[in-house]
C-alpha cells in the first residue's frame, strides 16, 4: 500500500531561519511521482514541485530546495531564510497513476 | 481567468438536505478530481473522471454522486447531508500531456458546514 508520512505536525521558526520539512513515503511501484503542495491560510492548494522516481537530482528554486533520496524513501523540502509569507501547511504527496496520496501535512509558522 | 473554479466557496446547510458543488476548469485538462479535506486537514481522493468517464471511485457513500457533463466540468451532488460531511471539498484537474501528467491543479475549495 502507498503511504506518505510527515512526522512533523507543526514547526515554528523566526524569520530568516532555515527550515526543513520531512517527508517519507512507501510504495512498491518502481515508477512513481512525488509532490509538494502549499496551503496558505487563505485555503487554496498551490502546487510547488513534482519529482519522478527516476530523477534523484536535487532541485533549487529561489529559497526553496528539495532533496530526494530513494535509498531512504525521503523527499525533504528546505526553505532557506524563511519569511512570514511562508507560513502555511505544506503537504507532501505520492502518485503512481492518477490519484494523489497526501501526507497529513506540516504546519509551518514563521514569526517576525 | 481562474484556472479551476469552484462554486460556491461556502455552503451552510441543514442535515438531510441535498446540495451540489460545481467545478469548472479552463485549462483544457482531460482529468478532473474531487478531494475531501477533513477538520484535521487530511486530504483524500474521492472521485476522478477522465474525459467524462469515471476512473476512480474511492470508498465514498453513495449519497455522493459526481457528474461530468463535459471534460471541463465535474460537479458533486450530495444527498441527505450528514454532520460528518462537513469538510472542505477541493476540485482539481490534470493534463493528459505525459510531461505534465500527474500534476494536479486545485480549485480554492468549498467549505461545507452541515448543521
Amino acid at each position: 500500500a502507498q503511504k506518505v508520512t510527515q512526522a512533523q505536525t507543526e514547526i515554528s521558526v523566526v524569520e530568516k531561519e532555515d527550515v526543513t520539512l520531512d517527508c517519507v513515503y512507501e510504495t512498491r511501484d518502481t515508477t512513481y511521482y512525488l509532490f509538494w503542495y502549499k496551503q496558505p491560510p487563505s485555503g487554496e492548494l498551490v502546487f510547488l514541485i513534482r519529482r519522478n522516481s527516476f530523477d534523484e537530482q536535487n532541485e533549487i528554486s529561489g529559497r526553496y530546495s528539495w532533496n530526494f533520496q530513494k535509498s531512504t524513501s525521503s523527499f525533504n523540502f528546505t526553505i532557506t531564510a524563511s519569511q512570514v509569507v511562508d507560513s502555511a501547511v505544506y503537504f507532501c504527496a505520492l502518485s503512481d497513476t492518477d490519484k494523489l496520496i497526501f501526507g497529513t501535512g506540516t504546519r509551518l509558522q514563521v514569526f517576525p | 481567468d481562474t484556472a479551476v473554479s469552484q462554486t460556491p466557496k461556502y455552503l451552510v446547510t441543514q442535515m438531510g438536505n441535498d446540495k451540489s458543488i460545481k467545478c469548472e476548469q479552463n485549462l483544457g485538462h482531460d482529468t478532473m478530481y474531487w478531494y475531501k479535506q477533513d477538520s484535521k486537514k487530511f486530504l483524500k481522493i474521492m472521485f476522478s473522471y477522465n474525459n467524462k468517464e469515471l476512473i476512480i471511485n474511492e470508498t465514498v457513500p453513495n449519497r455522493f454522486s459526481p457528474k461530468s457533463p463535459d471534460k471541463a466540468h465535474l460537479n458533486l451532488h450530495i444527498n441527505s447531508l450528514e454532520l460528518g460531511d462537513s469538510a472542505v471539498y477541493f476540485c482539481a484537474s490534470s493534463p493528459a500531456d505525459w510531461r505534465a501528467k500527474n500534476i494536479q491543479y486545485f480549485g480554492a475549495g468549498t467549505r461545507l458546514s452541515v448543521l
